[in-house]
């Protein structure tokens, strides 16, 4: 069965303070990891797809990077805009389905 | 281009009530699902459609019924509702077609509290 497990439930930096978002996966054949960013009552929005290990995307201060059973979201120099929860998910080559993780809820403060 | 929508964006219930949650895309999209969405659980997979009159369940079926009758409308109905369908629910879209990155849709999602 595929599983998605994100780790920190919530993280709290300080404006400027860089880190990284943990994505750790299990899906019996990946055909993408997907990030988005969820801000409050609104839908998830796309950030990247990730196809296969050793792939990385960026956007502004995201970095995202993809192992063989991990993602990591890196966050470099982030703004109190940044603040949002953060959520990872998977498709495997089998069908549509998409497979999410709780979340990582981010707060930056200025 | 609305993209994807859905109503209501709140409603209210009873135990033991009936009521649909609409949802329609613009995007002349095959595939289209719903997430119900609860603290600390992340979006679960309700159903979903990989077209006109094809449905399938995921993650979390049960109380739940959906068809698809046309590529725009995917609506979701609750037949008898419990306080545990109390959630926000998310309808999502997207194509299989060249080039796509595979990324949902989303609408703005629909608040539901059963009393």
């Amino acid at each position: 069965e595929d599983q998605v497990t994100q780790s920190p439930e919530a993280l709290r930096l300080q404006e400027g303070e860089s880190s990284s978002l943990n994505c750790s996966y299990t899906v019996s054949g990946l055909r993408g990891l997907f990030w988005y960013r969820q801000d409050p009552g609104k839908g998830p929005e796309f950030l990247f797809t990730l196809y296969s290990a050793g792939e990385e995307k960026e956007k502004e201060r995201l970095k995202a990077t993809l192992t063989k059973k991990e993602s990591f979201l890196h966050i470099t120099a982030p703004k109190p805009e940044d603040s949002a929860t953060y959520l990872c998910a998977v498709q495997n080559t089998g069908g549509f389905k998409t497979i999410f993780g709780a979340g990582t809820r981010l707060f930056v403060k200025a | 281009n609305a993209g994807v929508t859905q109503t209501p964006k709140f409603q209210v219930l009873k135990t033991g009530q009936s009521m649909t949650l609409q949802c329609a895309q613009d995007m002349n999209h095959e595939y289209m699902s719903w997430y119900r969405q609860d603290p600390g659980m992340g979006l679960r997979l309700i159903h979903y459609s990989v077209g006109a009159g094809i449905t399938d369940q995921g993650e979390v079926p049960n109380g739940y019924n959906v068809s698809r009758s046309t590529t725009e409308d995917f609506p979701l109905r609750l037949l008898s509702a419990a306080p545990s369908q109390t959630s926000v629910y998310f309808c999502a879209s997207n194509t299989r077609g060249q080039g796509n990155t595979g990324e949902l849709f989303f609408g703005e999602g629909s608040r539901l509290t059963v009393l």
